[in-house]
């Protein structure tokens, strides 16, 4: 039971590079979610797609990019990496809202 | 004011004992409630979910909701040292957006 699968799991980037991160997940959810866990400040929804071809702003949209490339597929791209968006990075999925399964994490460090 | 809060420990409590954590919130909109455990280096799994006022129970784990408090906590009896994570509240008003609490750190001392 793979669940919601993102890549990579670590990656370090210097200020104003871009880099894409992975999500897929393989239990015909409608909804994919992408959050991030800072210390303090819990999970913040970044980006949320209520069904292939939709995306929607989270409570912190600036500074990234979704696609939803089809009903598996969620990806979140940081254009110009900045230190602030050092993070921990979640993607998640659900069928209903209420009951959101998540990935394992990809921790990004920007330096 | 955020909209969810929650005590964000850390909590050290000895093995067998009766857990208790809380979070409370402000808008009185919200409808489902859950509360999701995330152990060390790991994505969050949910553990409980609930949408009426009362109590909900599984196993060793309870959930109670008072929407008349805007209160809400998650009793888990018996704790082990596995249970040694953290616990996150999470609610919405029925709809796709969860909002969460900062997270509380547990340690069960064997």
């Amino acid at each position: 039971n793979a669940g919601v699968t993102q890549t990579p799991k670590f990656q370090v980037l210097k200020t104003g590079q871009s880099m894409t991160l992975q999500c897929a997940q393989d239990m015909n959810h409608n909804s994919m979610y992408w959050y991030r866990q800072d210390p303090g400040m819990g999970l913040r929804l970044i980006y949320y797609s209520a069904s292939e071809g939709t995306t929607d702003k989270g409570e912190v949209p600036n500074g990234y990019n979704v696609s939803r490339l089809n009903k598996r597929e969620f990806s979140l791209r940081l254009e110009s990496a900045a230190p602030s968006q050092t993070s921990v990075y979640f993607c998640a999925s659900s069928f209903l809202g209420n009951t959101i399964y998540f990935g394992e994490g990809s921790w990004l460090t920007v330096v | 004011q955020k909209e969810v809060e929650q005590d964000p420990g850390p909590l050290s409590v000895p093995e067998g004992a009766i857990v208790s954590l809380n979070c409370t919130y402000s808008n009185s909109a919200f409808q489902y409630f859950m509360w999701y455990r995330q152990y060390s280096r790991k994505g969050p799994e949910l553990l409980m979910y609930t949408y009426s006022s009362g109590n909900k129970e599984d196993g060793r784990f309870t959930a109670q909701v008072d929407k008349s408090s805007k209160y809400i906590s998650l009793f888990i009896r018996d704790s082990q040292p596995s249970d040694s994570a953290t616990y996150l509240c999470a609610m919405n008003f029925g709809n796709e957006k969860l909002t969460f609490g900062t997270g509380t750190r547990l340690t069960i001392i064997p």
